[in-house]
Parts: structure tokens; C-alpha cells; sequence
């Protein structure tokens, strides 16, 4: 079964920095691109970065450029998004998920995980 | 980045009923187009991708089709696991999403 399980999240001041983790397991963790999404109420489903299978092509929204960084470790599959300089406009919930094989789209997402941007 | 304009926000419906939700993308996605199912506090969960193909273990009540760059999702006969919020998704470039629609018990 696959599986996607987000950790990391909970409340950060404006300024600060906060680092999520994505562990995977129930597939081949090397063979798929992955992705970073957040949902707020207010703007819906965003996406937030992508990253290919051995990690050598990297892309990030307009809104997280130059502030978040994803990376992964096929090894420990395991993805993560390293977020600096947090704004209250980031706070959402994050999902990491698995990009279908051929697919183009994510077929598997991870829970949500609550990061929250507030003094 | 290319907009989807999904509609209706919400819709009120019986057990039974068919069901439609559209969407409509700013410009031509030729069928990169995908919707998804979430339930309160739950994940996204892929139903349809490239417009009208059926996603592993995904009930053939639903369905999926194009025209131009209007998009349909159709429940053909709507059952009590059914109710939740749909959210349309493009890939035809950077992904962006509807808005969704919440299918609430009439």
C-alpha cells in the first residue's frame, strides 16, 4: 500500500524557518517524481514545488522562489521542503505526493500536515 | 498561469441523482486534466486524469469528458460515500486547480 506520511509542521513566527519531511514506503520511492501542494480556505489547492527522481531537475512556484528548498533521498525515501523566511501568506496545509508513472498528475498524496505563519 | 474556473461552488443532491461539475480552463490544456475527491481533514484522491481516464479502483459511476476547454465530471447515480468537496486540476503546465465543489446532502 502506498503510503506518504508528512511531519515536520506546527507554528513558526514571520521571519522563521520550518523544515517538512515526506517518508514513503509501499512503492518504489526512486522511480517517481514527487511534489509539495498546500490548501488554504481562502486560495484553494497550490502547488508548491516538484522534484524528478534522482532529484537533478528542482521546480518551485513563483510564490516559494528563492525562500523554499525541496530535496529528496532516495535511500531513505524520503522527501522534504525546507522553508525560510516564512510569510503569514504560507501558512496552509502541506501535502507531499507521488507523481504517476506516465501520468503527468499526482496519484497518491500524503495526509496534510498544518503549517501555521503567525506572531 | 493558466486559470480553471470550476462550477458550481456547491451542489445540493440526493442520493440517486446524476450528478455534473464543469470546469473551464483559461486557455487549451488539450486533455491534461484531472479531478479529484476530498472528504474533511482528508488528502486529495485522484479520480479521473487525462480528462476521462478512469483512475485504478475508482467506481465506473464516474466519469470524465472534454470539449474544448470545458471539462465534466459526471456521477452517474450519487451514493452516501460520495459527498465531499471535487477539485478539477490542470497539467498541461505549472498545475493549477479549480476551486471546488462541495456535493452536499439535499
Amino acid at each position: 500500500e502506498v503510503q506518504l506520511v508528512a511531519s515536520g509542521g506546527g507554528l513558526v513566527k514571520p521571519g522563521g524557518s520550518l523544515r517538512l519531511s515526506c517518508a514513503a514506503s509501499g512503492f518504489i520511492f526512486s522511480g517517481y517524481s514527487m511534489n509539495w501542494l498546500r490548501q488554504t480556505p481562502e486560495k484553494g489547492l497550490e502547488w508548491v514545488s516538484s522534484i524528478s527522481l534522482r532529484g537533478d531537475y528542482i521546480s518551485y512556484s513563483d510564490s516559494v522562489k528563492g525562500r523554499f528548498t525541496t530535496s529528496r533521498d532516495n535511500a531513505k525515501k524520503s522527501l522534504s521542503l525546507q522553508m525560510n523566511s516564512l510569510r503569514g501568506e504560507d501558512t496552509a496545509v502541506y501535502f507531499c505526493a507521488r507523481e504517476g508513472a506516465d501520468m503527468g498528475t499526482s496519484d497518491y498524496w500524503g495526509q496534510g500536515i498544518l503549517v501555521t505563519v503567525s506572531s | 498561469d493558466i486559470q480553471m474556473t470550476q462550477s458550481p461552488s456547491t451542489l445540493s443532491a440526493s442520493v440517486g441523482d446524476r450528478v455534473t461539475i464543469t470546469c473551464r480552463a483559461s486557455q487549451s490544456i488539450a486533455s491534461w486534466l484531472a479531478w479529484f475527491q476530498q472528504k474533511p481533514g482528508k488528502a486529495p484522491k485522484l479520480l479521473i486524469h487525462k480528462a476521462s481516464t478512469l483512475q485504478s479502483g475508482v467506481p465506473s459511476r464516474f466519469s470524465g469528458s472534454a470539449s474544448g476547454t470545458e471539462f465534466t465530471l459526471t456521477i452517474s447515480s450519487l451514493q452516501p460515500d460520495d459527498f465531499a468537496t471535487y477539485f478539477c486540476q490542470q497539467y498541461s503546465g505549472s498545475w493549477t486547480f479549480g476551486q471546488g465543489t462541495k456535493v452536499e446532502i439535499k
